[in-house]
């Protein structure tokens, strides 16, 4: 099955800079999410963006889209130290809604006071 | 708070206990899922309830076995257990099935 594979797998930054984060999947989509997951919790949906969809905003994230690359990414700009967690991309099946989503192996960021 | 709340939160269990697992969602929603994170491998889907419906069962062993007695609460009762099944497992919710899931904080489980 698909899997969204997200780049890099760490990431570590100082407070007020840029963060950019990146996923990969395999076969199409009707939508890919991001969630952020602070360490042993539950995790916290951010943006969805649908596949007619390029790019999307929410606050200090921006997700982009490009599905002939069947690739997103996410910017987290001006970091905080809040902002230290993991973060996921998932992605449906694409051939129908399922709620199947199928998650990535995560990237870790760590923002340095 | 996501409006989604599990408990217990952490549960300690032999191979030859019968447990469960419960969900609740003060959200409204019509979908409901159970979800098993393990160290180091990516967040596993196990069901999907949609409208109290089982529409996905994501190849589980049977010795997991999930009831959903309506749109707002989800249980998933373990019995027989391995050692292996230790795990953060996650309930999450969500207004349809196409939509953004909002997820409980989860419950530890270690399976002795």
């Amino acid at each position: 099955s698909q899997q969204g594979e997200e780049d890099p797998q760490a990431l570590s930054i100082q407070e007020g800079e840029n963060a950019t984060m990146n996923c990969s999947y395999k076969t199409s989509i009707n939508n890919l999410q991001w969630y952020r997951q602070n360490s042993g919790r539950g995790l916290v949906h951010l943006i969805l963006i649908r596949s007619n969809e390029r790019e999307k905003h929410s606050g200090r994230l921006r997700v982009t889209l490009d599905t002939s690359k069947k690739s997103s990414s996410l910017l987290i700009t001006a970091s905080r130290a809040a902002d230290t967690a993991s973060y996921f991309c998932a992605t449906d099946e694409g051939s129908g809604n399922t709620g199947k989503l199928i998650f990535g192996q995560g990237t870790t960021l760590q923002v340095k006071p | 708070e996501t409006g989604v709340t599990q408990t217990p939160r952490h549960l300690v269990m032999g191979m030859t206990n019968k447990k469960s697992l419960k969900c609740e969602q003060h959200l409204g929603h019509n979908a409901m899922y159970w979800y098993k994170q393990s160290a180091k491998k990516p967040l596993e889907l196990m069901f999907v309830y949609n409208f109290k419906e089982q529409t996905e069962n994501n190849s589980v062993p049977s010795r997991f076995s999930p009831e959903c007695p309506n749109s707002s609460h989800l249980f998933l009762h373990l019995h027989t257990l391995q050692p292996e099944d230790s795990a953060l497992y996650l309930c999450a919710s969500s207004l349809d099935i196409a939509g953004g899931q909002f997820f409980g904080p989860g419950t530890r489980l270690t399976v002795l």
